[in-house]
């Protein structure tokens, strides 16, 4: 059964950093693009970062890019989402997401549960 | 501001059947990207219902169909059910913005 089960969750202070983890299990991370989408308070979903099946590519939205560093641990079937300079407006839920499909076809088919980030001026 | 536009609520009666619409632009849906569509409970995983437009995942029910057409896409429901009651998303994939992007969500209330 595939499972994604993210964690990091936490509160911090703007400018500061947090990372995230995303746990697989059910099958190898490294076969798949995997992503992060977020959901601001009372928002909707956004895309925030992924990074290519075989680890060649990653993604940025703008209002992340050069601040958010996402990675993964073949060894350990684990997705991270390294967060820095943190921002009132990164407050949200930051879900971890399977992809499928190239980019015109690309989709995400499992989800995590999410795990809150709650930044604070 | 989503780069694909939904309707911010939509509402059926039980048994009812509802459409939700998601328009985009010559630079995703309208150049050829696909369309997927995800179902959403608050503190819940997003679910996803359907994928390259009209493909419904194993154990989703056929009372979910979808279709596209030029630069818009609809989602149908049929058959409402109390437990349809959720957040429903559409996301495609942008050339011009290079990511991919969702559409702002409609809530559906079965009345």
């Amino acid at each position: 059964e595939v499972q994604l089960v993210e964690s990091g969750e936490g509160l911090v202070q703007t400018g500061g950093s947090l990372t995230l983890s995303c746990a697989a299990s059910g099958f190898t991370l490294s076969n798949y693009g995997m992503h992060w989408v977020r959901q601001a308070p009372g928002k909707g979903l956004e895309y925030v970062s992924g990074i290519s099946s075989d680890g060649g590519s990653t993604f940025y939205a703008d209002s992340v890019r050069g601040r958010f560093t996402i990675s993964r641990d073949s060894s350990k079937n684990t997705l991270s989402l390294q967060m820095g300079s943190l921002r009132v407006e990164d407050m949200a839920v930051y879900y971890c997401a399977r992809g499928r499909g190239g980019y015109g076809d690309g989709h995400f088919d499992y989800w995590g549960q999410g795990t809150l980030v709650t930044v604070s001026s | 501001q989503s780069v694909l536009t939904q309707p911010p609520s939509v509402s059926g009666a039980p048994g009812q059947r509802v459409t939700i619409s998601c328009t985009g632009s010559s630079s995703n849906i309208g150049a050829g990207s696909d369309v997927h569509w995800y179902q959403h409970l608050p503190g819940t995983a997003p679910k996803l219902l359907i994928y390259g437009n009209s493909n419904r995942p194993s154990g989703v029910p056929d009372r979910f169909s979808a279709s596209k057409s030029g630069t818009s896409a609809s989602l149908a429901i049929t058959g409402l059910q109390a437990e349809d009651e959720a957040d429903y998303y559409c996301q495609s994939y942008d050339s011009s913005l290079s990511r991919w992007v969702f559409g702002g969500g409609t809530k559906l209330t079965v009345l």
